[in-house]
C-alpha cells in the first residue's frame, strides 16, 4: 500500500525556518517524481515545488523561490522541504504528492500544518 | 503561468442529478489536465488524468472531456459521497497550476 506521511509542521515566527519531511513507503520511491502542494486555511490548492526522481531537476513556485528548498534522499525513501524566511502567507497545510507518469498527482499524504505567526 | 478558471465556484444539487463542472485554461494545454475531489480535512483524491482517463478505483459515474483550453468534469448521477470540492490542475508546463475549486453542496 502506498503511504506518504508528512511531519515537521508547527508554529513558527515570521522570518523563521522549518523543515518538513515526507516518509514514503509501499512503492519504489526512487522511481517517482515528487511534489509539495499547500493549502491555506479555507483556500484552494497551490503547487509549491517539484523534484525529479533523481533530484537533478527542481522547480519552484514564484511565491517560494529563493526561500524554500526541496530535496530527497532515495536511500531513506524521504522527501524534504526546507522553508526559510517564513511569512504569514506561508501558513497552510503542506502535502507531499507523488506524480503519476503524466504529471497528475496520484497519491497524497495527510498533510502537515505550518502556522507562521508571532 | 497558465491560469485555470473553474465554473461555477459552487453549486447545489440533489442525489441523482447530473453535474457538470468546467475548467478553462488561459492558453492551450493539450490534454494535460487532471481533476481532483477533496473532502473537508482530507487530502485531494485524483479522479481523472489526461483530461479523460479515469483513475483506477474511481467510479464510472465520473468522466472528463475536453482538450486545448476547455475541459469538463461530469458526474452522471450524483451520490451522497460526492458532495465535496473539485479542483482541476494543469501539468502542461511549470508552474503547475490549480483551478479555484467548485464546491458541490446538497440541495
Amino acid at each position: 500500500e502506498v503511504q506518504l506521511v508528512e511531519s515537521g509542521g508547527g508554529l513558527v515566527q515570521p522570518g523563521g525556518s522549518l523543515r518538513l519531511s515526507c516518509a514514503a513507503s509501499g512503492f519504489t520511491f526512487s522511481s517517482y517524481e515528487m511534489n509539495w502542494v499547500r493549502q491555506a486555511p479555507g483556500k484552494g490548492l497551490e503547487w509549491v515545488s517539484y523534484i525529479s526522481s533523481s533530484g537533478s531537476t527542481i522547480y519552484y513556485a514564484d511565491s517560494v523561490k529563493g526561500r524554500f528548498t526541496i530535496s530527497r534522499d532515495n536511500a531513506k525513501n524521504s522527501l524534504y522541504l526546507q522553508m526559510n524566511s517564513l511569512r504569514a502567507e506561508d501558513t497552510a497545510v503542506y502535502y507531499c504528492a507523488r506524480d503519476l507518469w503524466v504529471g497528475a498527482k496520484d497519491y497524497w499524504g495527510q498533510g502537515t500544518l505550518v502556522t507562521v505567526s508571532s | 503561468a497558465i491560469q485555470l478558471t473553474q465554473s461555477p465556484s459552487s453549486l447545489s444539487a440533489s442525489v441523482g442529478d447530473r453535474v457538470t463542472i468546467t475548467c478553462r485554461a488561459s492558453q492551450g494545454i493539450s490534454s494535460a489536465l487532471a481533476w481532483y475531489q477533496q473532502k473537508p480535512g482530507k487530502a485531494p483524491k485524483l479522479l481523472i488524468y489526461d483530461a479523460s482517463s479515469l483513475e483506477s478505483g474511481v467510479p464510472s459515474r465520473f468522466s472528463g472531456s475536453g482538450s486545448g483550453t476547455d475541459f469538463t468534469l461530469t458526474i452522471s448521477s450524483l451520490q451522497p459521497e460526492d458532495f465535496a470540492t473539485y479542483y482541476c490542475q494543469q501539468f502542461n508546463s511549470y508552474p503547475v497550476t490549480f483551478g479555484g475549486g467548485t464546491k458541490v453542496e446538497i440541495k
